[in-house]
C-alpha cells in the first residue's frame, strides 16, 4: 500500500475559527474520502472528493460547513468552518488505491482536532 | 439503511489467550468486509479484506470469517500479545457504494 499522509496531526482551535486539514497520498487515486470520528464513536462519512468536480456531501454535512478540495488525483483538503466545541473529533482521509468497488480502503493517521 | 454492531464492546484478556471478535450487519448485499486495529487518536490500520464470495482470510496470528446470509462476521485473534491491545472496528461496503460503513468497535487490553 501507497502513504497517506494527514497535516496536521493534532491542533487545539478556538472557537469560531477554521481549520484546513490536508492530505496527501504518494500515487494517484480517483477517489478520496473524508469521515469524522466523534469522542467514543465510530467513524462517519462527511463526503466523497473526486478530482474535477465539487465534493458529495453525506446527510446531516454541508459544504458551507465542511467545504472540500481536491485540485489534482494525489491531494485534497478538508476545512471545518466556523468552528464549535461539538466539532472535536479526530478527522481521517481513506483512499482505495484501485478504482473497483471491492478494494481495500487504506486511511491516513488522522488529525485529532480539540475546539475551546 | 446499513447498521454494523460490534460484540464485545470491550474486553480484557491475559496475554496467551486465543479471543474472537463478532461483528454483525443487517444488510447482506455487501461487497466486502474490512477488519482495522485503531490505536488511541490515531489513524486505521487495516487488518484483513473478505469479498463477499470468500469466507476466510488470515493474515499470521489473525483470521477473519464471513457469513453473508447471517451477516455476521468474527475477527480471531491467536496467542494474544500486549501489543495487540487497541480498538477493532470492522467496516462493510455496501453493494453499489464506495463508503464503509463502520461497527461502533471492541476494545481489546491483554494484560501481560
Amino acid at each position: 500500500s501507497a502513504v497517506i499522509s494527514q497535516k496536521p496531526s493534532r491542533d487545539i482551535c478556538q472557537r469560531g475559527t477554521s481549520l484546513t486539514i490536508q492530505c496527501q497520498v504518494d500515487s494517484q487515486v480517483t477517489m478520496m474520502f473524508w469521515y469524522r470520528q466523534q469522542p467514543g464513536q465510530s467513524l462517519t462519512l462527511i463526503a466523497t472528493a473526486n478530482q474535477g468536480s465539487e465534493a458529495t456531501y453525506e446527510s446531516g454535512f454541508v459544504i458551507d460547513k465542511f467545504p472540500i478540495s481536491r485540485p489534482n488525483l494525489t491531494f485534497s483538503t478538508l476545512t471545518v468552518s466556523n468552528m464549535s466545541p461539538e466539532d472535536s473529533s479526530i478527522y481521517l482521509c481513506s483512499v482505495n488505491f484501485r478504482q473497483q468497488l471491492n478494494t481495500e480502503a487504506f486511511f491516513g493517521q488522522g488529525t485529532r482536532l480539540t475546539v475551546v | 439503511k446499513q447498521e454494523v454492531t460490534q460484540i464485545p464492546a470491550a474486553l480484557s484478556v491475559p496475554e496467551g489467550e486465543n479471543l474472537v471478535l463478532n461483528c454483525s450487519f443487517t444488510d447482506s448485499a455487501i461487497y466486502n468486509l474490512q477488519w482495522f486495529r485503531q490505536d488511541p487518536g490515531k489513524g486505521l490500520t487495516s487488518l484483513l479484506l473478505i469479498q463477499s464470495s470468500q469466507r476466510e482470510q488470515t493474515s499470521g496470528r489473525l483470521n477473519a470469517s464471513l457469513d453473508k446470509s447471517s451477516g455476521r462476521s468474527t475477527l480471531y485473534i491467536a496467542a494474544s500479545q500486549p501489543g495487540d491491545s487497541a480498538t477493532y472496528l470492522c467496516a462493510v461496503k455496501n453493494t453499489g457504494f464506495q463508503k464503509l460503513v463502520f461497527g461502533t468497535g471492541t476494545r481489546l487490553l491483554v494484560s501481560p
